[in-house]
């Protein structure tokens, strides 16, 4: 069966401190992975997805990137966080390819930057 | 701008009631649409997905409705349990790469 891993659970940064998180899918190949973010009682806004390797699409602006440098490997990184960088990040797979299909989300990292 | 809205904050209900929940949607055209579920802390979990031209489905004391020329989508729980509290996030897909939530609606099942 397919698993996603997302670590760590929770992170607390000083503001201009680097930020990698990871995370990584098991039992699928070729999946399309994403990043959201998610502000206290609010949605989850879409920060990049990938569709292959070495393939990253940005949907907002900001001081994040991301990369995939494995099929299976998604990876969130910032070189100097800001406090209105702090949240719930979440990463989430679906099946690739041209099937409608539901998404399955990690556990979460709770990030605080101070 | 597209722009997706789940209609209230928080609902509260009795034991036993059924909940409705609502998601509109404007200058979109998904092709079909997806009920999460989302205990604090944890990420959302996959409900219920309905397409485009589909008017109803049902899973077990869930159903959903979508109806493309309203632009709404309807989350129904009957019987509810108070084990049934949570955010629900109703998500969209124009293409099978794109998902793009909602705000969600918090739930309250009162005993």
């Amino acid at each position: 069966s397919q698993t996603i891993h997302q670590w760590p659970a929770t992170l607390v940064q000083p503001v201009g401190s680097p930020l990698s998180l990871e995370c990584t899918v098991e039992g699928t190949s070729n999946p399309n992975l994403y990043w959201y973010r998610q502000a206290a009682g609010r949605g989850l806004q879409l920060l990049f997805y990938s569709v292959g390797i070495g393939q990253i699409s940005s949907e907002v602006p900001q001081n994040l990137s991301a990369s995939r440098p494995q099929d299976r490997q998604f990876i969130l990184s910032s070189k100097k966080l800001l406090l209105s960088d702090s949240g719930f990040y979440l990463c989430a797979w679906k099946s690739g390819g041209g099937a409608y299909t539901e998404a399955f989300f990690g556990q979460g990292t709770r990030l605080t930057v101070v | 701008s597209q722009k997706i809205e789940q209609n209230s904050e928080a609902l509260n209900i009795q034991e036993g009631k059924t909940a409705t929940l609502t998601c509109n949607y404007t200058n979109y055209s998904p092709a079909y649409l997806q009920w999460y579920r989302q205990d604090p802390g944890r990420g959302p979990v996959f409900l219920l997905l309905i397409r485009e031209n589909e008017k109803e489905k049902r899973k077990e004391r869930l159903k959903v409705t979508f109806d493309t020329t309203l632009k709404q989508s309807l989350f129904h729980i009957t019987a509810s349990q108070p084990a049934d509290s949570a955010t629900y996030l109703c998500a969209l897909s124009g293409s099978a790469r794109q998902l793009t939530f909602g705000s969600g609606t918090q739930l309250t099942v009162l005993p």
